[in-house]
């Protein structure tokens, strides 16, 4: 199997402009998550799905971040407008109900 | 609310030592999974083990061993024969298992560098 597929690899904005991070699953895993790694956090969960849905959003950080699932195999996560303390690295992770949590390489994104 | 102590921040080893990283969890769940992953250099997560909590026998792979003690709300990773490979951050996590309750929460992790 190709792994959670993530991309771009790397992104470099200006504050004030849209990102759209981009995620595939392994193919048959029915749960999607989000999660955000920063030196200050950790890593922290901003959202996930099951089965397209999104089941726990509570650490989406605000209205500037919203995350889509418009089909089993694509995520797309999305922050506009951009501001430098979204500076993170963005990993993708997908399983299905007995399997453990797989990790994309992840996105990582500089704002200035 | 569910909570992954790991209380060493960076450890150091000569190669060939034996070392141990300590976890501790909170949870009000009583089925719940514990997690260990690994962050080498390059960035991404690797995973390691997983162990349910109604099972607290230890697991060995190669040298790698897993203590898990519900008593003490701890699951330690060993590694044995520390390589220069093992250089890396690695992360304990935990898990509630039922629907709506499976989003993993990371401990800080722990820096391990191992000294050639």
């Amino acid at each position: 199997d190709a792994g959670v597929i993530q991309s771009p690899r790397h992104e470099v904005t200006e504050m004030g402009q849209e990102v759209t991070l981009r995620c595939k699953p392994i193919s048959g895993h029915d749960y999607l998550f989000w999660y955000r790694q920063t030196m200050m956090r950790g890593l922290e969960l901003l959202i996930y799905f099951n089965n397209n849905v999104p089941i726990d959003d509570s650490g989406m950080p605000e209205d500037r971040f919203s995350a889509k699932m418009p089909n089993a195999s694509f995520s797309t996560l999305k922050i506009q407008p951009s501001e430098p303390r979204d500076s993170a690295v963005y990993f993708c992770a997908s399983k299905d109900f007995s399997s453990p949590l797989h990790f994309g390489n992840g996105t990582r994104l500089t704002v200035t | 609310a569910q909570k992954v102590t790991q209380a060493q921040t960076e450890i150091s080893v000569v190669e060939k030592e034996d070392v141990t990283l300590d976890c501790v969890y909170e949870t009000r769940d009583t089925t719940y999974y514990l997690f260990w992953y690994k962050q080498p250099p390059s960035g991404e997560l690797v995973f390691l083990i997983r162990r349910n909590s109604f099972d607290e026998q230890n697991e060995i792979s190669g040298r790698y061993s897993w203590n898990f003690q519900k008593s003490t709300s701890s699951f330690n990773f060993t590694i044995t024969a520390s390589q220069v490979v093992d250089s890396a951050v690695y992360f304990c996590a935990l898990s509630g298992i039922n629907f709506g309750n499976e989003k993993l929460t990371f401990g800080t992790g722990t820096r391990l560098t191992i000294i050639p």
